[in-house]
């Protein structure tokens, strides 16, 4: 499984963007990268995820290098129920069941 | 996304107990499910992979005979984890694999305190 690298925590001021980076230099080529974040005691939340291309929805943007081996996840402007762990993933292809693995993630702390 | 509901949200039980969760996939019919475990302050750790109609896969460490998975139908898995203990005590997360991109979306999970 590739495994993704992340900085243990991040502070974000309120209204700010939150830029969280995410290393995973030994993906392959057919592997997607997901982000979930998970809020104190609840189940993960899905936020975006990508093969190649820039993506954005109505939560966020994730940019990935074009060498896919890093990619960063941007909240556009950060407000206190942003708090939370944030997971880099890069699921399993479907050949081998689309498994998540999930590594310690980064914590976010978006402070007022 | 599909939405993904629990049942119950927290158990308590005695030791040597059996207890159900139920996990409902309440707009998709999921042919996979999938079966976590998170202890407090850590990750999440898959524990098995739920297929409708055929046996769960199992992740390596992970007793089968203890944790028991039934997916019975498209919109509803089960684990029972049978004769519990203290250490089994710990928050069961379930996720479907839903959409055409095969995302996993999850459940609110389940609190299991065993006394």
């Amino acid at each position: 499984d590739a495994k993704t690298t992340q900085p243990p925590s991040m502070d974000c001021a309120e209204g700010r963007a939150a830029n969280l980076p995410c290393n995973h230099s030994t993906i392959s080529g057919n592997e997607y990268v997901y982000w979930y974040r998970q809020i104190h005691s609840q189940g993960p939340q899905y936020i975006i995820h990508g093969l190649k291309n820039n993506e954005t929805n109505e939560m966020a943007s994730l940019i990935i290098t074009e060498d896919r081996k890093s990619s960063t996840l941007i909240l556009p402007h950060a407000t206190l129920r942003d708090t939370a762990v944030y997971y880099c993933i890069v699921r399993v292809p479907p050949e081998y069941g689309n498994k998540l693995v999930f590594g310690a993630g980064t914590i976010l702390r978006v402070k007022s | 996304g599909a939405v993904v509901s629990q049942h119950p949200s927290r158990v308590i039980c005695k030791s040597g107990t059996s207890v159900k969760i139920e996990c409902r996939s309440l707009d998709f019919q999921a042919t996979t499910m999938f079966w976590y475990r998170q202890f407090p302050k850590k990750s999440l750790m898959l524990m098995a992979t739920s297929n409708e109609g055929s046996k769960a896969t199992y992740e390596q460490g992970v007793e089968k005979d203890k944790f028991l998975i039934n997916h019975a139908s498209l919109t509803l898995s089960t684990l029972t984890v049978t004769s519990a203990h203290p250490e089994d005590s710990s928050f069961y997360i379930c996720s479907v694999l839903a959409g055409a991109s095969d995302t996993q979306y999850f459940g609110p999970g389940t609190r299991l305190t065993v006394l």
